[in-house]
């Protein structure tokens, strides 16, 4: 399977612990992308990457999350001190380094299957 | 005012109806525009992507009109298997964040 992988898929955890998720991309893509959905929303924003630079983060983003790309490849999303309020689906995207399908400022974003969390 | 905007549904149809999907946006710089689907519990993929002039892929058309800030994706003879949440997308600058709806519902019965 060449498409973006998420692991784990699912984590249950108690409020307070923290958590780390992995995302590897589409392996050509340099852009990788973090978003976070809940129930009956569209998913939403939270930061991403060119290569190994961060080059953007959402105002959801709070000091608890961090996310790296060290080597340009994977990217990991930790969630320190988890509370209730962070149970979500948590997905990854990655696009390529140029507009898709041959289309200048189309950046087609693939998504990976999600990490569901879980908090206690 | 949300900055993107879509009536949730759900869409009722039965099979062969054609049905039609209306978004607006809010940010008039906005750069590009997709519709992807998402079935339940899993991830959105990508349908389409929206251009100025219009484009079709089979039976989706998907038409934007940037002068509105407004998005539409029609399906012709639909099937049991276009069942799913449909959620318009927006690119405020290119390769940036995907600026998502809430997505519509659509259930397709026999």
């Amino acid at each position: 399977d060449t498409g973006v992988s998420q692991d784990p898929r699912h984590k249950i955890t108690k409020r307070g612990q923290n958590v780390t998720f992995r995302c590897d991309p589409i392996s050509e893509h340099n852009r990788l992308y973090w978003y976070r959905q809940t129930l009956g929303q569209g998913p939403e924003f939270l930061t991403y990457f060119q290569n190994e630079a961060q080059l953007e983060k959402s105002r959801l983003l709070s000091d608890r999350f961090s996310a790296e790309r060290p080597k340009g490849s994977f990217s990991t999303l930790e969630i320190q001190r988890t509370e209730q309020g962070d149970s979500a689906m948590y997905l990854c995207a990655s696009s390529l380094p140029s507009g898709g399908r041959g289309v200048a400022n189309y950046y087609e974003q693939y998504f990976g299957p999600g990490t569901r969390l879980t908090v206690t | 005012r949300k900055e993107v905007e879509q009536d949730p549904g759900p869409f009722n149809v039965p099979e062969g109806a054609t049905v039609a999907f209306n978004c607006t946006y809010s940010n008039s710089a906005s750069q590009s525009f997709f519709w992807y689907r998402q079935d339940c519990r899993k991830e959105p993929k990508l349908l389409m992507s929206v251009y100025s002039s219009g484009n079709e892929d089979g039976r989706f058309t998907a038409q934007l009109n940037r002068a509105s800030q407004y998005i539409s994706l029609l399906i012709r003879d639909s099937k049991l298997s276009d069942s799913a949440t449909y959620l318009c997308v927006v690119n405020g600058q290119a390769g940036t964040a995907l600026i998502f709806g809430k997505g519509t519902t659509l259930s397709v019965s026999s």
